[in-house]
């Protein structure tokens, strides 16, 4: 079945360590993208990649670093430099048609990710 | 700068129907998205609109007017696990999604 993993689904981490949360998909999708959901607030977007190697800071990037050395996966970290990093993190694809249908993001299940 | 707004909340009765509205003011338009997201749950692409009109799809259904920034979402004989957060998004010109805060539907026997 082709989707999207996240692991681990709750994360708990004490102030000042870095965290990393997992993202693999294998629906063979150019884009991948982070977000960060905080209650009553909508999806914020962290980063962005459109392709291997390369990757675009989104509108909240500040203390956070990724990667995308494949083209199925793209690891986030959350740094000890992110001041509020307790939230809900979702990871999504999508096909990159630019302005298509096929442009539509499948998201992971998200990881909840509380900071002690 | 880019906005989209939605209710808060809204409460229906179970076999009612209930319209979700979105208006928004993005930086270029190249499409509408609704999805659905329960509680603790990734959201769930509902629907997709980029001309006027309404989009049918089973109980649920879009509408989109481009030239009055508004969509809304219409829900059919609800049901109870139609319970849930809706979320709307629009692309703007450099085909970022931009995200509403969500609408929580609460659903009444």
């Amino acid at each position: 079945d082709g989707g999207i993993t996240q692991s681990p689904k709750y994360l708990f981490r004490k102030e000042g360590q870095n965290v990393t949360l997992s993202c693999e998909q294998n629906l063979n999708h150019d884009a991948m993208y982070w977000y960060r959901q905080d209650p009553g607030q909508g999806l914020r977007l962290i980063y962005y990649s459109q392709i291997v190697n390369d990757f675009q800071k989104g509108d909240i990037a500040e203390g956070y670093s990724v990667s995308r050395e494949k083209k199925e996966s793209f690891p986030l970290t959350v740094t000890s430099a992110q001041k509020n990093p307790t939230a809900f993190y979702l990871c999504a694809s999508s096909p990159l048609g630019q302005g298509t249908f096929t442009d539509t993001q499948y998201f992971g299940p998200g990881t909840r990710l509380t900071v002690l | 700068g880019q906005n989209i707004d939605q209710p808060t909340e809204m409460t229906a009765t179970e076999g009612a129907i209930v319209q979700i509205n979105c208006t928004y003011q993005t930086s270029g338009f190249n499409g509408l998205f609704w999805y659905q997201q329960h509680a603790g749950e990734a959201p769930t692409f509902l629907s997709y609109n980029v001309l006027d009109g309404l989009e049918e799809k089973g109980r649920f259904s879009s509408f989109l007017s481009r030239s009055k920034g508004y969509s809304y979402l219409l829900l059919k004989e609800l049901q109870m696990k139609d319970s849930a957060s809706y979320l709307c998004a629009v692309m703007d010109s450099n085909y970022q999604l931009i995200w509403g805060a969500g609408t929580k539907l609460i659903i009444k026997p």
